[in-house]
C-alpha cells in the first residue's frame, strides 16, 4: 500500500517558470489536500478537494492552481513561479467526515531562485 | 476565524524530562483534535486524535493528550521523554474537511 506520493521531492525553479507537483493516493480517500511548511509558520493549507470535480481554496491560495479530475490525483500547479513560494509542500489525504486520521505524503522541496 | 496555537515555539529538555505542549484552538462547532509529530527530514505522522468519549486520550510512544472544552485547550504531555523524541510537533483542528494546523513546537531533548 504506497499511501499518498508526491513528485518530484526536490525541485530548483526559476522566477517566473510554471511547474506541477504531483499528488497520487491509492486509500480511496474522498478528502485531498495541499499545504506549504515555512519556518515559523506551521503548514498552511492552500487548496482542499472533496472529491472528483470539487475543490477549494484554503489559507494561502494565491499563485497556485488545482483540479481533481480523479479520486486518486490531486496535482498543484505553480502558475509562475515566485522565489515566495520557496518551501517544502506536502500533500495528505483522508476520509471524509469527523474524526478522520489524515495522511501525509513525503513533500516537495521547492526552490524558485 | 478558525485557528489554533501553539504557544511554544521551541522547547529544550534534557532526557527524563516531563512534557507538556501547549495547544488552543477557535473553532464553531464540532472539532477533532489531532496531534502529529514530524521527525528530522520526515513527513508528519499521527500521535494521537481525539473526536469523542473520554477527553484524556493516549497515543503512541507514550504520548497522551487532554481536551478541555472550557479551555479550548489540547494539551500534549509526556512524562519521560527521550533522545528520540526530538522532534516538531503540531497540533490541528478538524471539522467535516478542513483541518487547520498551528505553527509547531520544536522539541529537542538533550541526552
Amino acid at each position: 500500500n504506497a499511501g499518498v506520493t508526491q513528485t518530484p521531492k526536490f525541485q530548483v525553479l526559476k522566477t517566473g517558470q510554471s511547474m506541477t507537483l504531483q499528488c497520487a493516493q491509492d486509500m480511496n480517500h474522498e478528502y485531498m489536500s495541499w499545504y506549504r511548511q515555512d519556518p515559523g509558520m506551521g503548514l498552511r493549507l492552500i487548496h482542499y478537494s472533496v472529491g472528483a470535480g470539487i475543490t477549494d481554496q484554503g489559507e494561502v491560495p494565491n499563485g497556485y492552481n488545482v483540479s481533481r479530475s480523479t479520486t486518486e490525483d490531486f496535482p498543484l500547479r505553480l502558475l509562475s513561479a515566485a522565489p515566495s513560494q520557496t518551501s517544502v509542500y506536502f500533500c495528505a489525504s483522508s476520509y471524509s467526515g469527523t474524526g478522520n486520521t489524515i495522511y501525509f505524503g513525503e513533500g516537495s522541496w521547492l526552490t524558485v531562485v | 476565524a478558525q485557528s489554533v496555537s501553539q504557544h511554544n515555539h521551541h522547547v529544550i529538555l534534557s532526557e527524563a524530562a516531563s512534557l507538556e505542549l501547549g495547544c488552543n484552538y477557535s473553532y464553531g462547532g464540532t472539532v477533532n483534535l489531532f496531534w502529529y509529530v514530524q521527525y528530522p527530514g520526515q513527513h508528519l505522522q499521527l500521535l494521537l486524535k481525539y473526536f469523542s468519549g473520554d477527553p484524556l486520550v493516549k497515543g503512541i510512544k507514550g504520548f497522551e493528550a487532554e481536551f478541555i472544552k472550557s479551555k479550548f485547550s489540547f494539551n500534549l504531555r509526556k512524562p519521560s521523554v527521550q533522545w528520540s523524541d526530538t522532534a516538531e510537533y503540531f497540533c490541528a483542528v478538524s471539522g467535516t474537511y478542513k483541518y487547520i494546523f498551528g505553527t509547531g513546537t520544536r522539541l529537542k531533548v538533550l541526552a
